[in-house]
């Protein structure tokens, strides 16, 4: 099965920095790989599929890049409701659909 | 608008059996692979089952094969999780969601429901 890794866990950060969150995959997945935010108590959201393409009605400050076992997420300037976790997601396997563990975004 | 709601959630018993679904509206659930999604608490998304648009195709995790059923009536426009003898370490929110297919094959969770919560205790 492929693997997802993402790196940081966590992260503190500050409204207006930039952020970049990292995932790396076990095996070369092409760009097969989506990006999802989700805030507490709630379903998460589709950000970023096919590692760089935006999902419509998702601001301009987030960004993707990345193809074969590296991608990164990017947030230009961080704003109060970006505060969330972040989930990187295979879409390569034909069989299996892995996530990676998740990165929360906390208030610094 | 499409929409995705879970039900059939709650406590469990060990070695019990319960049947989650999802009702689907405002999209041809027919020409729609489905997947359920599942996170225990406190913890990350983990991928359960999908199945495919006509019903035809199902995969699981592999430790969810053998335990978990997934079915789909596209007459009702219904998604069904049936859990059979589940254990304490399957408590979790379960999520139904629907999977997209882009241009160059790309896919995606597009929607998501809110979630049924599930405890498996005794």
């Amino acid at each position: 099965d492929i693997q997802m890794t993402q790196s940081p866990s966590s992260l503190s950060a500050s409204v207006g920095d930039r952020v970049t969150i990292t995932c790396r995959a076990s095996q070369s997945i092409n760009n097969h790989l989506n990006w999802y935010q989700q805030k507490p108590g709630k379903a998460p959201k589709l950000l970023i599929y096919a590692a760089s393409t935006l999902q419509s009605g998702v601001p301009s400050r987030f960004s993707g890049s990345g193809s074969g076992t590296e991608f990164t997420l990017t947030i230009s300037s961080l704003q109060p409701e970006d505060f969330a976790t972040y989930y990187c997601q295979q879409s390569y396997s034909t069989f299996t659909w892995t996530f990676g563990q998740g990165t929360n975004v906390e208030i610094k | 608008q499409v929409q995705l709601v879970e039900s059939g959630g709650g406590l469990v018993k060990p070695g019990g059996s319960l049947r989650l679904s999802c009702a689907a509206s405002g999209f041809i659930f027919s020409d729609y692979y489905m997947s359920w999604i599942r996170q225990a608490p406190g913890k990350g998304l983990e991928w359960v089952s999908y199945i495919s648009a006509s019903g035809s195709s199902i995969y699981y995790a592999d430790s969810m094969k053998g335990r978990f059923t997934i079915s789909k009536d596209n007459a009702e426009n219904s998604l069904y999780l049936q859990l059979i003898s589940p254990r304490a370490e399957d408590t979790a929110v379960y999520y139904c969601a629907r999977r997209r297919t882009e241009a160059g094959g790309h896919w995606f969770f597009d929607y998501w429901g809110q979630g049924t919560l599930v405890i498996v205790s005794s």
